[in-house]
């Protein structure tokens, strides 16, 4: 159980394209996901806390207009870069709160960026 | 400001040798310390929740303990399988968001 998907696995764009990053969470509802980022040798970076059907809230430092926080549903978080540049490459990872309210979360494979 | 320390950055091991990694922290309310698994190139893989200090848990060859202070990750004859970056969290306060320490990278030899 606690199964979270991520779509793609790896994209690669070119600059000043957007690109759209989906969270599922498979087995479970997931009131509450977080999207992080990671860069090499580093720990994860909460990004924003995604809660479904309002919106999202954003670490300090994370510009909203650039990372579009979407939460429509209960099993789908969608993390949008728009107009991606070069230094938005990294790898991108997304987490839901497990059903068993202990505040664990469970996390996707990452979306790995590459922007050209 | 909630902190979470791990010690040490990397550990090399020898197939069977036994040894712990640290998370120590600080925190106001813990509300709960997590232990990861992170595999090169994928997200965390979730093993332990620890809430109170002298709660253990135990998962194969992984055992987690929990103090007032820091959390270990006992790792007993490990294989090499078990070559991977250990992520220790925790949440405190208000619940929402969870702390992440650097990790401890993991290389255990044949």
């Amino acid at each position: 159980g606690a199964v979270v998907s991520q779509h793609p696995s790896r994209v690669i764009c070119k600059s000043g394209t957007s690109v759209k990053i989906e969270c599922r969470s498979l087995d479970f509802q997931a009131t509450t996901m977080f999207w992080y980022r990671q860069f090499p040798k580093q720990s994860l970076m909460l990004m924003a806390t995604s809660n479904e059907g309002s919106k999202a809230t954003y670490e300090q430092g994370v510009e909203k207009d650039k990372f579009l926080i979407n939460h429509a549903s209960l099993t789908l978080s969608t993390l949008t870069v728009t107009s991606a540049h070069p230094e938005d490459s990294s790898f991108y990872i997304c987490s839901a709160r497990g059903p068993s309210g202990g505040g664990e979360q469970f996390f996707g494979p990452g979306t790995r960026l590459t922007v050209l | 400001e909630d902190q979470v320390t791990q010690s040490p950055e990397a550990l090399r091991l020898q197939e069977g040798e036994s040894s712990s990694l640290n998370c120590s922290y600080t925190v106001s309310g813990l509300r709960g310390l997590f232990w990861y698994r992170q595999d090169p190139g994928k997200g965390p893989e979730f093993l332990f929740t620890l809430y109170s200090a002298g709660e253990e848990k135990e998962k194969e060859r992984l055992k987690a303990t929990l103090t007032k202070k820091e959390s270990f990750l006992h790792i007993t004859a490990p294989k090499p399988e078990d070559s991977a970056t250990y992520l220790c969290a925790l949440n405190s306060g208000g619940y929402q968001k969870v702390t992440f320490g650097i990790g401890t990278k993991l290389q255990v030899i044949p």
